[in-house]
Formats: C-alpha cells, structure tokens, sequence
C-alpha cells in the first residue's frame, strides 16, 4: 500500500524563526492536506492542494504539491507560541473510487519562547 | 457552514462492556463518513468508511463495527471492549468526491 515520510518527527524553535516539514511518498497522489492537531482535539485542515506544483498560502503558512505528485512541503514563517501542535500531511490518489487519505506519522513542533 | 459533532467527548469503560459512540454532521447531505483510531497522540487509522446509508467499508478487521442509520449520522460500536481498544477516536466528512476531509473534535476512551 502506499506510505508517507513525514519529517521531521519532533523539532524545537525559538520563537520568531521559519519552520520547514515536509512528506514523501512511494507513489503518486492527486491531493495532498495538511492539517494541525491540538493535544486532545481533532485535526483542523490547514491547507489544501490539487494541482501538481501550485503553491499555496494560508497566512504564515505555505504548502507546495510537489511536481512529481510523491512529496510536500509546509512552510511555517515567523513561529509563535501557538503553532505548538502535531502536523500531519495527508494523500489521497482517487484512482478506482478510492476516498481513502494516507497520512503522515506527523511532525510534533515546539515553539521555545 | 458544515459541523461535525462526537459525543461523548470522553468515556471510560470496563473491559467486556459494549461501546457506542456517536458522530454526526450538519449543513451537507449526503457526506461521506469516516472512522479514525489515533494511539498515543499520533499516526491516524482509517477503521471504516461509508459513503451512504447502510454502506460501512471496513479497513481493519477488529473487534469494532460500525452502522450508518441515517444519511449524516455514523456509529462506532462494541459488543466486548478489550484494554486494546483505548485511544482517540476521530470521526470525518467529505463530499462525495472525496478530496477533502473534515474532522470531528474526537472522543478520547479508556478501556480499563
């Protein structure tokens, strides 16, 4: 089945600095999701692409869809204490009326006042 | 706007008692439904899906099950939880095309 890398595992900043993660895939997707999780709450859709190579931003965060449709990247700039969270990115490939999403092990991110 | 609602939010259960937990989803029609296990804070699993009333797709083979009575409403059950069945239970929506899915603030249990 298909898998996703998702790296970092964990990271800590200072407060103010960039923030780099990204995913990889064995195969190819059509959508790529990155979400947020909060300790206890679910995860909350940050952003979303359906184009190989579009970039997008929501805010501070940037995410590109890799032009060979097997990676991801989300970019964070300017951290604040409450980016703290779990991010997770997320593929689906809607070959043969599959709905299914593979998801990242996630990136936990610290933020160090 | 579309809201996804679980309940309960948290539930602790002896194990061998059965289990029902509840999700349900406003402002759509016709939603795709899904089941996620989270264990300890990461990786999500994918146990069901359903993309209409009385259509349940299973992921993994387990001890869960899971019912779809109504067109925005999906249930998670157990006739005999085991201590394996604790976790951070996720439900989702998308639209019939499925690119997108939306989460519900989750239901945490503890099997004891």
């Amino acid at each position: 089945g298909q898998q996703l890398n998702q790296s970092p595992q964990s990271m800590f900043i200072q407060e103010g600095e960039d923030v780099s993660m990204n995913c990889t895939s064995s195969s190819i997707f059509n959508t790529w999701l990155w979400y947020k999780q909060d300790p206890g709450e679910g995860p909350v859709l940050l952003i979303a692409l359906y184009k190989a190579g579009e970039l997008t931003s929501n805010g501070r965060l940037t995410a590109q869809f890799g032009i060979t449709r097997k990676d991801s990247f989300l970019n964070i700039s300017a951290s604040i204490p409450s980016d703290v969270g779990i991010y997770f990115c997320a593929g689906q490939y809607s070959g043969a009326g599959s709905y299914q999403l593979t998801f990242g092990k996630g990136t936990k991110l610290s933020v160090i006042p | 706007s579309q809201t996804i609602h679980q309940w309960p939010a948290t539930l602790v259960q002896p194990v061998g008692s059965p289990l029902s937990l509840e999700c349900t989803v406003e402002g759509t029609s016709n939603p795709n439904l899904y089941w996620y296990r989270q264990a300890a804070g990461r990786g999500l699993q994918l146990l069901f899906y359903s993309v209409g009333i009385g259509q349940i797709s299973s992921e993994v083979p387990q001890n869960l099950s899971a019912s779809r009575p109504q067109d925005r409403q999906f249930i998670l059950s157990s006739k005999k939880l085991l201590l394996s069945d604790s976790g951070f239970y996720l439900c989702a929506w998308s639209t019939g095309t499925g690119e997108t899915q939306y989460f519900g603030p989750g239901t945490r249990l503890l099997v004891l």
